[in-house]
């Protein structure tokens, strides 16, 4: 079965600094990954997915992830943070494609000035 | 992108009630829809996989008879909470696809509490 780890519940980073949100899975095949973001009261917005190919994947709002296979990990990344990145995060997996998509428990991020 | 609308943002209903929650795609036909609930501090879990006109499918230790789904059309999905208690009590979210490989959108889920 497929699981998602997002071992930080919880980041606080300034204004303006980078950000780096970790991600481990478990899957048996190349999974297909995906990052979502959560503002309150909101859905889920995806930023990023990662299917094949280059494993340096570019998203909206400026944010990248890199698949690493021989760690198992797809942490999300942005270089300068704003404000308006509040919000909870979700890793997710997926075996295949969007069906039986799997979720972390989210990392909420706190902006301060 | 996409547009999923679910309705109500939040409702509040006495123990022994029904709730019913809708999904709509405001701008595209869903050929499947998702429900997931998510408790605090938690991930959000698969509840059950609706194709239109079909049968829900139930994830494994969902109760098919307390969480009614209907997906009569291709834009409008519903999950019914039937006889509420305190302990349905969570945040459900919606998801809708066209087709079987294409991104799902989220709709801004429901705050459902149980008194």
């Amino acid at each position: 079965a497929q699981s998602v780890t997002q071992p930080d519940i919880h980041i606080t980073v300034s204004e303006g600094a980078s950000l780096e949100l970790r991600c481990n899975y478990s899957y048996g095949a190349t999974p297909y990954l995906f990052w979502y973001v959560q503002s309150p009261g909101q859905g889920l917005q995806l930023l990023l997915k990662y299917f094949s190919g280059d494993t340096l994947v570019q998203g909206i709002k400026g944010f990248e992830a890199e698949f690493k296979r021989s760690q198992s990990s797809f942490n999300l990344r942005k270089p300068s943070v704003h404000w308006s990145d509040a919000a909870e995060y979700f890793c997710a997996v997926g075996a295949t494609g969007y069906q039986k998509v799997t979720f972390g428990t989210g990392t909420k991020l706190q902006v301060i000035p | 992108g996409a547009v999923v609308s679910q309705h109500p943002s939040w409702v509040i209903c006495k123990s022994g009630t029904s709730v019913k929650i809708e999904c709509r795609s405001l701008d595209f036909q869903a050929t499947t829809m998702f429900w997931y609930r998510q408790f605090p501090k938690q991930s959000l879990m698969l509840m059950a996989t609706s194709n239109e006109g079909s049968k829900a499918t139930y994830e494994q230790g969902v109760e098919k008879d307390k969480f009614l789904i209907n997906h009569a059309s291709l834009t409008l999905s519903t999950l019914t909470v039937t006889s509420a208690h305190p302990e349905d009590s969570s945040f459900y979210i919606c998801s809708a696809r066209v087709g079987q490989s294409t991104e799902a959108f989220f709709g801004q889920g429901t705050r459902l509490t149980v008194v």
